[in-house]
């Protein structure tokens, strides 16, 4: 099936720390592939995307990189702050295409 | 630029009501859905819609019904409500198929005692 498997969380770390996620999806095809962010009391926002092999996703200081070869799309940040503690979900196009398969999210916290 | 609005934010009811979830967008977009989110499971597909007078069945679609007579909205109903739809509820919208991402709502929250 289409599914993204991502890390269990929570995960804390200090500000400035470097930050992976890691995220893999089932190989059916070349799906685009999604991180989305949802901050505390708020609904999910598009982080970043890749639509194809190699595509490299950035925003707000977070890359991503769509790799086929070990089918992963692994989340990294080299300096997090304390306004990016949020749950961090990976994303891949479902059944038919018409909507999305979410990873279970990843808690980050970051601490002063 | 409104994008996806979701009404109420907060809901309460008792097991056996019935209620209505509101979303609307303004975007004009074809490919509406509905999640609901719980603790340790993620988000999971309740329904969906490809375009107005066209839906059809997510991962999770007991005890819900939806119906889209407009491109603009998109209602979700609880017919009878249950303890284990406690969870919170939302709203998305694209202009194209999942390969383009969903905007969202910043969703409801719903409890049912």
């Amino acid at each position: 099936g289409n599914s993204v498997t991502q890390m269990e969380g929570p995960v804390t770390l200090s500000e400035e720390a470097f930050l992976t996620i890691n995220c893999t999806y089932t190989a059916t095809g070349y799906p685009s592939l999604f991180w989305y962010v949802q901050y505390p009391g708020e609904g999910l926002q598009l982080l970043l995307k890749a639509t194809k092999a190699d595509d490299k996703g950035s925003n707000k200081g977070f890359e991503a990189t769509y790799r086929k070869e070990t089918t992963s799309f692994h989340l990294e940040k080299g300096s997090v702050q304390v306004s990016d503690s949020a749950v961090y979900f990976c994303a891949r196009p479902g059944a038919g295409s018409y909507q999305l398969t979410f990873g279970k999210g990843t808690k980050l916290s970051v601490i002063p | 630029n409104a994008g996806v609005t979701q009404t109420p934010k907060f809901q309460v009811l008792k097991t056996g009501q019935s209620m209505t979830l509101q979303c609307a967008q303004d975007m004009n977009h074809e490919y509406m859905s509905w999640y609901r989110q719980d603790p340790g499971m993620g988000l999971r597909l309740i329904h969906y819609s490809v375009g107005a007078g066209i839906t059809d069945q997510g991962e999770v679609p007991n005890g819900y019904n939806v119906s889209r007579s407009t491109t603009e909205d998109f209602p979700l109903r609880l017919l009878s409500a249950a303890p284990s739809q406690t969870s919170v509820y939302f709203c998305a919208s694209s202009y194209g198929t999942g390969r383009y991402g969903y905007t969202f709502g910043s969703g409801t929250r719903l409890t049912v005692v």
